[in-house]
């Protein structure tokens, strides 16, 4: 069966200690991968797609990239206001559609 | 321009009792999906709406689950007879194009469903 697996499930980080995420996933025929951050009491928030094999992404101090079996995101010199749980998310063939299949997440704290 | 928006934002039900929870999507998007949001869980896919027809509802865990677009914009997610198992939040998130998985989509806050 398919699946999307992240790791590590919980990651404690000190202001400015750089380190990656990581999503490994089994579906064949890949037709993206998405990366959310998701706050406290809030739903997730779109961070990156990416496409194919190699491709990058970046926003502030967030990089995605991607290979044929994972995705990392890594965070380069983390401020507290990046904890947050990240989840990454792939369309898997269900049900007649391809269904958006989330990671169970990251949870990331920062300590200042 | 406003975002995804959900109401109740909280929600205590007494076991077997029916809810309604609505999602106010993002004007003009054509995809509306619903997840449910375990603690500590990512979202599970429950139903997908392409304008007013309901595409996908291979994740709905009973017929006690009931969701609709008449209009193609506002949907509401019911549940009857609730039980203890679903007390969870509920995620509603909008995609300006069609199809489930190649876009992003843009989620609400969620509705809080406790069961007692």
């Amino acid at each position: 069966e398919d699946q999307v697996t992240q790791s590590p499930e919980a990651l404690r980080l000190q202001e400015g200690e750089s380190s990656s995420l990581n999503c490994s996933y089994t579906v064949s025929g890949l037709r993206g991968l998405f990366w959310y951050r998701q706050d406290p009491g809030k739903g997730p928030e779109f961070l990156f797609t990416l496409y194919s094999a190699g491709e990058e992404k970046e926003k502030e101090r967030l990089k995605a990239t991607l290979t044929k079996k994972e995705s990392f995101l890594h965070i380069t010199a983390p401020k507290p206001e990046d904890s947050a749980t990240y989840l990454c998310a792939v369309p898997q063939i269900g049900g007649g559609s391809y269904i958006p299949t989330f990671g169970r997440g990251t949870s990331l704290i920062v300590h200042p | 321009g406003a975002g995804v928006s959900q109401s109740p934002r909280y929600k205590v039900a007494k076991r077997g009792q029916d809810v309604a929870l609505r999602c106010d999507p993002i004007s003009g998007h054509v995809s509306l999906f619903w997840y449910q949001q375990a603690l500590g869980q990512g979202p599970e896919f429950l139903t997908y709406f392409q304008n007013e027809a309901q595409l996908d509802k291979s994740g709905l865990p009973s017929d006690r689950f009931f969701a609709e677009r008449p209009e193609g914009s506002v949907s509401t997610l019911k549940i009857q007879r609730t039980q203890q198992e679903d007390s969870a939040v509920y995620l509603c998130a909008s995609s300006a194009a069609p199809g489930t998985g190649t876009y992003e989509q843009y989620f609400g806050p969620g509705t809080r469903l406790t069961v007692t």
